[in-house]
């Protein structure tokens, strides 16, 4: 049973617009939450978390927000930038050293 | 090293033989995780230790899998009588205990099984 869903398997967005990538969990303990973007023939790297107290972060182009009730996230690009073109994962623990789990991805591309 | 460093980048080998796959952690990581993935999928949860103990091995798909840090730094994940269905990128992360909590990876380990 897969606890964290990206529903969308792919993106398109125009250089300069806003990419909004959605992320759903079924497991109400997470409290923890992740973002990470990966290239091909890389490992993940890390964007940006938030936790359950919060229900909005913010790192220069990338605001996460976060949807508690809803069991929902989404992370917000702008303005979307054709470096951004990644595969991205969304990410839950149940605390912030516990096991994290990883959803299946969304692979974004940004079309100049 | 400066980043997670696993070795090898690649390996090859034949249905039935044993694997040893190795993690590197960023230095004072105490916390090591090791995912696996396929193609088209997100990294998949397998173990993860605290030190020299694994914390949750609750993702090892069966028991020709283990992992062993005996010293709280470096890992490896080893795998007897290897199937098709174990070709995958491997994928190690370290993070700080009491930090964040963002896990550093690795470039992870691509296994093929013929």
């Amino acid at each position: 049973d897969q606890q964290v869903k990206q529903n969308s398997p792919s993106l398109s967005v125009q250089e300069g617009r806003i990419s909004i990538l959605n992320c759903d969990y079924t497991n109400s303990m997470f409290d923890y939450f992740l973002w990470y973007k990966k290239y091909p023939a890389e490992g993940p790297t890390f964007l940006i978390s938030i936790s359950s107290i919060k229900d909005k972060n913010e790192d220069g182009r990338f605001t996460v927000f976060l949807n508690k009730s809803a069991k929902h996230l989404s992370l917000h690009i702008v303005p979307s930038q054709p470096g951004d073109s990644a595969v991205y994962f969304c990410a839950a623990s149940e605390t912030s050293y516990d096991k994290v789990i990883f959803g299946p991805g969304t692979s974004l591309s940004v079309i100049p | 090293g400066a980043g997670v460093s696993q070795t090898p980048s690649n390996k090859v080998t034949e249905k039935g033989k044993y694997v040893e796959l190795r993690c590197d952690p960023i230095s004072g990581h105490t916390a090591l995780y090791w995912y696996r993935q396929s193609l088209g999928q997100g990294p998949e949860f397998l173990i993860y230790f605290q030190g020299t103990g694994a914390a949750d091995d609750s993702g090892l798909p069966n028991d020709r899998f283990f992992a062993v840090r005996p010293e709280g730094s470096v890992s490896t994940l080893k795998i007897q009588r290897t199937e098709r269905g174990d070709s995958a990128v491997y994928l190690c992360a370290s993070r700080v205990s009491g930090g964040l909590g963002e896990l550093f990876f690795g470039e992870g380990s691509r296994l093929t099984v013929l």
